[in-house]
């Protein structure tokens, strides 16, 4: 059974920086494109980052909202996916979900299989 | 960016009804479109994949369908389990960009 389960969400003060980390398990986690996407307090969903695979040499992609400030990687030896988030604004208040990539024909979506989040708050 | 649309923001149905939902994307992004099943307070689930790929176990009342820039996911007869929020995703380019969601209620 595949499960990607996040941690490291909580609440943080703007400015301020917090680590997630997601563990995969049930499937070759080291082959696939893993994303982070984010939810709102009852919005809908935002795509925030994307790291590839070894043979793409872990190359990454971002939103225009968290470029600069967010990064994305991964430590295969351990399937665990990482994101790192700093100078924190009160609009990053969401939930975090990892999403393993599916790739067909050439391109990859994103949420083939979904952790099942975790909450980071923003707030002084 | 592609801008994803879609419509309606939310539709009332009642079991054993038909349910067309719209998904518009600002240019074409050929089929990379998928379409994910979000019910309150859990993860999404990924339903279809390049336009009209159903997902692995997903029943085949989901019906996806189009290519370019018009898409529509159709649930030909709505079960109780099917009352939840469905995204549309394009993965033609970067930044990848979901729909704001539809909303299927129980009439």
């Amino acid at each position: 059974e595949v499960q990607l389960v996040e941690s490291g969400g909580g609440l943080v003060q703007p400015g301020g920086s917090l680590r997630l980390s997601c563990v995969g398990s049930g499937f070759s986690f080291s082959d696939h494109y893993m994303d982070w996407v984010r939810q709102a307090p009852g919005k809908g969903l935002e795509w925030v980052g994307r790291i590839r695979d070894k043979s793409k040499s872990y190359t990454t992609e971002y939103a225009a909202s968290v470029k600069g400030r967010f990064t994305v990687s991964r430590d295969d030896s351990k399937t665990s996916l990482y994101l790192q988030m700093n100078s924190l604004k009160t609009e990053d208040t969401a939930v975090y979900y990892c999403a393993r990539g599916n790739c067909i024909g050439g391109s990859c979506f994103a949420g083939f299989h979904w952790g099942l989040g975790t909450l980071v708050i923003v707030s002084s | 960016d592609i801008q994803m649309t879609q419509s309606p923001s939310s539709v009332s149905a009642s079991v054993g009804e038909r349910v067309t939902i719209t998904c518009r994307a600002s240019q074409g992004v050929s089929s990379f479109l998928a379409w994910f099943q979000q019910k309150p307070g859990k993860a999404p689930k990924s339903l279809i994949y390049a336009a009209s790929s159903l997902q692995s176990g997903v029943p085949s009342r989901f019906i996806g369908s189009g290519s370019g820039t018009d898409f529509t996911l159709t649930i030909s007869s709505l079960q109780p389990e099917d009352f939840a929020t469905y995204y549309c995703q394009q993965y033609k380019s970067y930044p990848l960009t979901f729909g704001g969601g539809t909303k299927v209620e129980i009439k």
